[in-house]
């Protein structure tokens, strides 16, 4: 079967870094998404890797290792405002997006 | 500005009373897609369109029902509502289905069932 994996909840201190990891087995790779989603809200586009290395933009980067099947999301200078669930969803071979549950960041002061 | 919009935001319907939610979009993308997301899980799809081609996920009730009758409308029927069916319902859009496309989801209606 097709799995997404990851941490469930994770705490951060505002103005730290915090590092969301992502792990997936699927049929077949067409890229990888992350996505964030406020409490009762949609989620929004953060980034897309479908080759191996770092993305950067902004306060917010992703990583990918295909062959590890393993992504990160790397969020710097934690603000309030970045308490949200954090979605990784892989596109498999048929092109289908596949979801992991989310891991659910919390900032404190 | 709005992009995907969903009305109405929050609805509730009474077990076994047939609701519509409606979705449109103003992106002219080409797929559209249906999501239920019940809390802290992961989105779930239930259909997609591209174009006017209808692709319905192996693990949607018969339940639910969908319509687009044009580029801009996407229609999402439940037609016996039942108490597992009360979630978040979210509209998503892309250009396309491949590549690094993203999906822009609306704000979502909020199914209440009683």
């Amino acid at each position: 079967g097709q799995n997404i994996d990851q941490p469930t909840e994770m705490t951060a201190t505002e103005g730290a870094i915090v590092q969301i990891n992502c792990t997936y087995q699927t049929s077949g790779f067409n890229g990888l998404f992350w996505y964030q989603q406020h409490a009762g809200e949609a989620p929004t586009f953060l980034s897309y890797n479908v080759l191996d290395g770092l993305e950067e933009k902004g306060r917010f980067s992703s990583f990918l290792s295909r062959s590890k099947g393993y992504s990160y999301l790397l969020l710097k200078e934690l603000q309030m405002k970045d308490s949200a669930s954090y979605l990784c969803a892989v596109r498999d071979s048929n092109y289908q997006l596949i979801w992991g549950a989310g891991t659910k960041l919390i900032i404190k002061p | 500005d709005a992009m995907v919009i969903q009305n109405p935001r929050y609805q509730v319907t009474q077990f076994g009373k047939p609701v519509t939610l409606s979705c449109s979009q103003t992106l002219n993308h080409n797929v559209m897609y249906w999501y239920q997301q019940k809390s802290s899980q992961a989105p779930k799809l239930l259909f997609h369109y591209y174009d006017k081609d209808f692709n319905n996920e192996a693990d949607t009730p018969d339940n639910f029902q969908s319509r687009r009758p044009n580029t801009s409308f996407c229609f999402l029927d439940i037609r016996s509502p039942g108490l597992g069916d009360a979630a978040m319902y979210l509209c998503a859009t892309s250009r396309d289905a491949s590549g690094s496309y993203e999906q822009y989801f609306g704000p979502g209606t909020r199914l209440t069932v009683t």
